[in-house]
């Protein structure tokens, strides 16, 4: 168990620019989701995938973000036209679906941090 | 709507003392509830959780939470701070039918030697 990794672990772009980050989750874990972080608040939900289907998107995730996870595995985020108001640590995390319900909780990776100048 | 508030941004303990953070949260439903804490530059670890049963929920590094249905909190407690405690704390909510998390605003945790 090699736990959840993301990628870049910062990042730095100009405003407009587009960005792509990735998540590799725990490889049983089949749930995949995406936080956004910023500076002195707590984690703000964005989106989720079971397999490779996007359950839910929070309205926070507005027509210049899209996330996929094409193969059920790993899962990617992109945003384009990046704003200065992008600039914040996202993160992902993993959780199993199972009979066991170890739904509860969610594995969460190290962040990647966006500064968009 | 269901929320989380933590009572107080900043904490500040002497080494050896009491913690406590404070965590209220508000839902109609049946809450699923848990600490985290995040050290600088890193992810969220999972301190402790409580799901169902037992109140009282032990976690790692010394650490433990109070379920309290009536006051609708769960306050986190060590006995006596360490150094290596002194890090952000968020305390956060999931519905029972739910699969997104809800976070509190975070208690960033100080310790004086």
């Amino acid at each position: 168990d090699t736990g959840v990794s993301q990628n870049p672990r910062h990042k730095i772009t100009k405003r407009g620019q587009n960005v792509t980050f990735r998540c590799d989750p725990i490889s049983e874990h089949n749930r995949l989701y995406w936080y956004r972080q910023t500076l002195g608040q707590g984690p703000e939900f964005l989106t989720y995938f079971q397999n490779e289907a996007q359950l839910e998107k929070s309205r926070l995730l507005s027509d210049r973000f899209s996330a996929e996870r094409p193969k059920g595995s790993f899962s990617t985020l992109e945003i384009q036209r990046t704003e200065q108001g992008d600039s914040a640590m996202y993160l992902c995390a993993s959780s199993p679906v199972g009979q066991e319900k170890r739904t509860y909780e969610q594995y969460f990776g190290p962040g990647t941090r966006l500064t968009v100048t | 709507a269901q929320s989380v508030t933590q009572l107080g941004s900043h904490v500040s303990v002497s080494e050896g003392a009491l913690v406590l953070l404070r965590c209220n949260y508000s839902s109609s439903v049946p809450p699923y509830l848990f600490w985290y804490v995040q050290y600088p530059n890193q992810g969220l670890q999972l301190l402790l959780k409580y799901t169902t049963g037992a109140t009282l929920v032990k976690g790692i590094n010394g650490f433990e939470a109070e379920f309290k249905k009536s006051e609708t909190s769960f306050h986190l407690t060590k006995p006596s701070a360490h150094m290596s405690d002194a890090a952000e704390y968020f305390c956060a909510f999931r519905g029972s039918s739910a699969s997104k998390i809800i976070f509190g605003s975070g208690t960033r945790l100080s310790i004086r030697p």
